[in-house]
Protein backbone atom coordinates (compact mmCIF):
# COMPACT_ATOMS: atom_id res chain seq x y z
CA UNK A 1 0.00 0.00 0.00
CA UNK A 2 1.10 3.29 -0.32
CA UNK A 3 1.39 3.92 3.60
CA UNK A 4 0.84 2.27 7.18
CA UNK A 5 -2.61 1.52 7.71
CA UNK A 6 -4.09 0.64 11.19
CA UNK A 7 -7.67 0.02 12.41
CA UNK A 8 -9.77 0.85 13.97
CA UNK A 9 -9.04 4.44 14.03
CA UNK A 10 -11.09 4.74 17.33
CA UNK A 11 -11.62 2.06 19.60
CA UNK A 12 -13.64 2.60 23.09
CA UNK A 13 -14.22 -0.43 25.29
CA UNK A 14 -15.36 -1.27 28.89
CA UNK A 15 -12.57 -2.68 31.32
CA UNK A 16 -11.75 -6.38 31.11
CA UNK A 17 -12.66 -6.78 27.73
CA UNK A 18 -10.20 -7.67 24.68
CA UNK A 19 -9.10 -5.94 22.11
CA UNK A 20 -7.78 -6.57 18.77
CA UNK A 21 -5.77 -3.51 16.94
CA UNK A 22 -4.37 -3.85 13.46
CA UNK A 23 -1.79 -2.80 11.21
CA UNK A 24 -1.00 -2.81 7.35
CA UNK A 25 2.60 -1.94 6.87
CA UNK A 26 3.99 -0.57 3.59
CA UNK A 27 4.12 -3.57 1.20
CA UNK A 28 7.38 -5.41 1.06
CA UNK A 29 8.45 -3.93 4.33
CA UNK A 30 10.41 -6.87 6.24
CA UNK A 31 10.43 -4.44 9.94
CA UNK A 32 7.07 -3.54 12.23
CA UNK A 33 7.30 -1.99 15.12
CA UNK A 34 4.41 -1.01 17.76
CA UNK A 35 4.54 2.01 20.02
CA UNK A 36 2.34 3.23 22.20
CA UNK A 37 1.74 7.17 23.32
CA UNK A 38 -0.44 7.95 26.42
CA UNK A 39 -1.58 11.88 26.09
CA UNK A 40 1.07 14.10 26.30
CA UNK A 41 3.86 11.59 26.34
CA UNK A 42 6.13 10.43 23.96
CA UNK A 43 6.48 7.38 21.84
CA UNK A 44 7.09 3.96 24.00
CA UNK A 45 8.38 1.11 22.37
CA UNK A 46 6.43 -2.07 22.94
CA UNK A 47 7.30 -4.33 20.34
CA UNK A 48 9.02 -5.03 17.17
CA UNK A 49 8.84 -7.83 14.29
CA UNK A 50 11.63 -9.20 11.56
CA UNK A 51 9.45 -10.64 9.30
CA UNK A 52 6.88 -13.29 11.12
CA UNK A 53 9.77 -13.33 14.30
CA UNK A 54 9.85 -10.70 17.18
CA UNK A 55 12.47 -10.67 18.35
CA UNK A 56 12.22 -7.63 20.94
CA UNK A 57 9.19 -7.72 22.81
CA UNK A 58 10.94 -6.00 26.09
CA UNK A 59 8.52 -2.92 25.98
CA UNK A 60 5.40 -4.71 26.58
CA UNK A 61 4.19 -3.75 29.44
CA UNK A 62 2.18 -7.13 30.89
CA UNK A 63 1.42 -10.30 30.14
CA UNK A 64 -2.20 -8.97 28.97
CA UNK A 65 -0.24 -8.09 25.93
CA UNK A 66 0.81 -10.15 22.91
CA UNK A 67 1.32 -9.70 19.33
CA UNK A 68 1.13 -11.72 16.39
CA UNK A 69 2.59 -10.78 12.69
CA UNK A 70 1.67 -13.25 9.75
CA UNK A 71 2.66 -13.66 6.14
CA UNK A 72 5.42 -10.84 6.90
CA UNK A 73 2.71 -8.42 6.49
CA UNK A 74 -0.56 -7.55 8.73
CA UNK A 75 0.31 -7.55 12.47
CA UNK A 76 -2.42 -7.54 15.62
CA UNK A 77 -1.82 -6.03 18.78
CA UNK A 78 -4.37 -7.72 21.49
CA UNK A 79 -4.56 -6.32 24.84
CA UNK A 80 -6.85 -9.15 27.17
CA UNK A 81 -8.95 -8.01 30.32
CA UNK A 82 -8.61 -4.12 29.30
CA UNK A 83 -7.30 -1.83 32.37
CA UNK A 84 -7.93 2.29 32.22
CA UNK A 85 -4.17 2.74 32.20
CA UNK A 86 -4.12 0.83 28.40
CA UNK A 87 -5.76 4.13 27.23
CA UNK A 88 -3.67 5.50 24.36
CA UNK A 89 -2.80 5.81 20.92
CA UNK A 90 -1.06 2.79 19.64
CA UNK A 91 1.07 3.79 16.94
CA UNK A 92 2.74 1.17 14.13
CA UNK A 93 5.68 1.90 11.97
CA UNK A 94 7.24 0.12 9.01
CA UNK A 95 10.72 0.06 7.25
CA UNK A 96 12.04 -1.58 4.23
CA UNK A 97 14.94 -3.42 6.73
CA UNK A 98 15.45 -3.90 10.62
CA UNK A 99 17.82 -1.42 12.54
CA UNK A 100 17.97 1.56 13.61
CA UNK A 101 19.49 2.98 10.63
CA UNK A 102 16.05 2.46 8.83
CA UNK A 103 13.74 5.01 8.09
CA UNK A 104 10.56 4.22 10.22
CA UNK A 105 6.86 5.55 8.62
CA UNK A 106 4.03 5.42 10.60
CA UNK A 107 0.55 4.81 10.70
CA UNK A 108 -2.32 7.65 11.58
CA UNK A 109 -2.48 4.96 15.38
CA UNK A 110 -5.52 3.39 16.84
CA UNK A 111 -7.26 5.83 19.71
CA UNK A 112 -7.97 3.34 22.19
CA UNK A 113 -10.37 4.04 25.33
CA UNK A 114 -11.20 2.22 27.90
CA UNK A 115 -13.89 3.27 30.63
CA UNK B 1 17.84 4.96 27.99
CA UNK B 2 15.54 8.15 26.90
CA UNK B 3 17.20 10.87 25.09
CA UNK B 4 16.07 14.24 27.20
CA UNK B 5 14.99 16.63 24.37
CA UNK B 6 15.44 20.48 24.89
CA UNK B 7 13.56 22.65 25.25
CA UNK B 8 10.68 21.04 26.36
CA UNK B 9 8.11 23.47 24.57
CA UNK B 10 9.11 27.10 22.65
CA UNK B 11 6.94 29.66 21.13
CA UNK B 12 8.37 31.57 18.73
CA UNK B 13 7.07 34.30 15.94
CA UNK B 14 6.46 33.31 11.85
CA UNK B 15 9.93 33.93 10.62
CA UNK B 16 12.22 33.40 13.82
CA UNK B 17 14.58 30.47 14.04
CA UNK B 18 14.42 27.30 16.57
CA UNK B 19 17.25 24.66 17.85
CA UNK B 20 15.47 21.83 18.91
CA UNK B 21 18.41 19.58 21.20
CA UNK B 22 18.88 15.81 21.84
CA UNK B 23 20.76 13.97 24.51
CA UNK B 24 21.97 10.81 24.90
CA UNK B 25 23.93 9.40 28.28
CA UNK B 26 24.76 6.09 25.75
CA UNK B 27 26.39 5.65 22.57
CA UNK B 28 24.42 6.32 19.42
CA UNK B 29 24.45 5.13 16.27
CA UNK B 30 21.87 6.91 14.54
CA UNK B 31 19.31 9.81 15.11
CA UNK B 32 15.86 10.04 13.83
CA UNK B 33 13.52 13.42 13.85
CA UNK B 34 9.80 13.44 13.55
CA UNK B 35 7.35 15.90 13.66
CA UNK B 36 3.64 14.87 14.46
CA UNK B 37 0.87 17.34 14.70
CA UNK B 38 -2.23 16.95 17.25
CA UNK B 39 -3.78 14.04 16.08
CA UNK B 40 -1.96 13.04 13.55
CA UNK B 41 0.79 10.14 12.71
CA UNK B 42 4.68 11.27 13.39
CA UNK B 43 5.87 12.32 9.68
CA UNK B 44 9.51 11.58 9.20
CA UNK B 45 11.95 14.65 9.20
CA UNK B 46 15.36 13.85 8.69
CA UNK B 47 17.84 10.51 9.77
CA UNK B 48 21.31 10.87 10.81
CA UNK B 49 23.76 7.94 10.93
CA UNK B 50 27.02 7.20 12.76
CA UNK B 51 29.68 8.35 10.14
CA UNK B 52 28.68 11.30 9.14
CA UNK B 53 25.70 10.26 6.45
CA UNK B 54 22.81 12.68 6.28
CA UNK B 55 19.01 12.32 5.16
CA UNK B 56 17.10 15.60 5.02
CA UNK B 57 14.57 18.23 4.29
CA UNK B 58 14.94 21.42 2.85
CA UNK B 59 14.70 23.95 4.93
CA UNK B 60 15.29 22.07 7.86
CA UNK B 61 18.90 20.50 9.20
CA UNK B 62 20.36 19.14 12.03
CA UNK B 63 23.47 18.06 13.41
CA UNK B 64 25.02 14.82 14.54
CA UNK B 65 27.80 15.00 17.68
CA UNK B 66 28.71 10.84 18.13
CA UNK B 67 30.96 12.09 20.66
CA UNK B 68 29.30 14.28 22.73
CA UNK B 69 25.85 11.79 22.04
CA UNK B 70 23.83 14.76 21.25
CA UNK B 71 22.03 15.65 18.45
CA UNK B 72 20.22 19.35 17.33
CA UNK B 73 17.61 20.12 15.04
CA UNK B 74 17.59 23.36 12.87
CA UNK B 75 13.97 25.02 12.14
CA UNK B 76 14.87 28.28 9.97
CA UNK B 77 12.64 31.29 8.84
CA UNK B 78 10.08 29.16 10.49
CA UNK B 79 6.52 28.47 9.22
CA UNK B 80 3.52 28.34 10.71
CA UNK B 81 3.28 24.96 9.44
CA UNK B 82 6.17 23.87 11.41
CA UNK B 83 4.14 24.01 14.67
CA UNK B 84 3.81 20.93 16.47
CA UNK B 85 5.61 18.85 18.41
CA UNK B 86 9.33 16.91 17.56
CA UNK B 87 10.76 13.93 18.86
CA UNK B 88 14.13 12.97 18.25
CA UNK B 89 14.28 8.21 18.24
CA UNK B 90 17.67 7.55 19.12
CA UNK B 91 19.35 4.22 18.00
CA UNK B 92 21.43 2.93 20.63
CA UNK B 93 23.96 0.60 20.23
CA UNK B 94 23.16 -2.91 18.68
CA UNK B 95 19.13 -2.36 19.31
CA UNK B 96 17.21 -2.48 16.41
CA UNK B 97 14.60 -0.04 17.72
CA UNK B 98 14.81 3.41 18.46
CA UNK B 99 14.23 5.15 21.78
CA UNK B 100 12.10 8.30 21.79
CA UNK B 101 12.94 11.67 23.69
CA UNK B 102 9.54 12.79 25.24
CA UNK B 103 9.79 15.54 22.84
CA UNK B 104 9.50 19.42 21.75
CA UNK B 105 6.04 21.29 21.53
CA UNK B 106 7.11 24.02 18.97
CA UNK B 107 4.11 27.27 18.35
CA UNK B 108 4.79 29.44 15.92
CA UNK B 109 2.31 32.19 15.77
CA UNK B 110 1.78 34.85 12.60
Amino acid sequence: GAGVSQSPSNKVTEKGKDVELRCDPISGHTALYWYRQSLGQGLEFLIYFQGNSAPDKSGLPSDRFSAERTGGSVSTLTIQRTQQEDSAVYLCASSANRGSRETQYFGPGTRLLVL
Amino acid sequence: QQPVQSPQAVILREGEDAVINCSSSKALYSVHWYRQKHGEAPVFLMILLKGGEQKGHEKISASFNEKKQQSSLYLTASQLSYSGTYFCGTGQGGAQKLVFGQGTRLTINP
